[in-house]
């Protein structure tokens, strides 16, 4: 089981809101991701970071934001959510290797903007 | 840039069969191959990976299978059981060596 972690598990938002939605690992990863995805589709990465203070886009484009201050923790955030922003939220962490291996993920945040 | 698709979304199979989920890639240089299993309401957990360097690798019950002379990738699960019921992705590594996903396979498992 990885030890990493999301909260809210769900969320159910009115448009405009501003929202954070929270991960955060104990293994130590230096790299972390934003995966974005529809029910059952694939995953689409919004945003990565290689370590603290750096932070990354992806390539889908997206009106979120995150942060990287603490190895641990990697929040994202919606300044004023909209419906179009309903989807799940999929974070990932792996470890800091000249080549490319496993990453784990946390359970989604299922977010729904009304 | 990398593109990863799935050749079926949705395989059905009778539990005791075996299941086949494949996955074709574009990128030649991509060295690094993985297959993650994604139950409803979870995130993609890991199941098994193998190298370029690798045709073959296998695990419990599961075994991968790689032709970079096709660019094919195909995840192989022995007696399937109800408890493989899920959508199974493959990812590949790309240029940055981030993962590029494919789209998913649901496996559904018939009693």
């Amino acid at each position: 089981e990885a030890d990493i972690y999301q909260t809210p598990r769900y969320l159910v938002i009115g448009t405009g809101k501003k929202i954070t939605l929270e991960c955060s690992q104990t293994m130590g990863h230096d790299k972390m991701y934003w995966y974005q995805q529809d029910p059952g589709m694939e995953l689409h990465l919004i945003h990565y970071s290689y370590g603290v203070n750096s932070t990354e886009k992806g390539d889908l484009s997206s009106e979120s934001t995150v942060s990287r201050i603490r190895t641990e923790h990697f929040p994202l955030t919606l300044e004023s959510a909209r419906p179009s922003h309903t989807s799940q939220y999929l974070c990932a962490s792996s470890e800091s290797m000249g080549r490319a291996n496993e990453q784990f993920f946390g359970p989604g945040t299922r977010l729904t903007v009304l | 840039g990398e593109s990863v698709g799935l050749h079926l979304p949705t395989l059905s199979v009778q539990e005791g069969d075996n299941s086949i989920i494949n996955c074709a890639y574009s990128n030649s240089a991509s060295d690094y191959f993985i297959w993650y299993k994604q139950e409803s309401g979870k995130g993609p957990q890991f199941i098994i990976d193998i190298r370029s360097n690798m045709d073959k690798r296998q695990g419990q019950r599961v075994t991968v299978l790689l032709n970079k002379t096709v660019k094919h990738l195909s995840l192989q699960i022995a007696a399937t059981q109800p408890g493989d019921s899920a959508v199974y992705f493959c990812a590949v590594n790309n240029a940055g060596n981030m993962l590029t996903f494919g789209g998913g396979t649901r496996l559904m498992v018939k009693p």
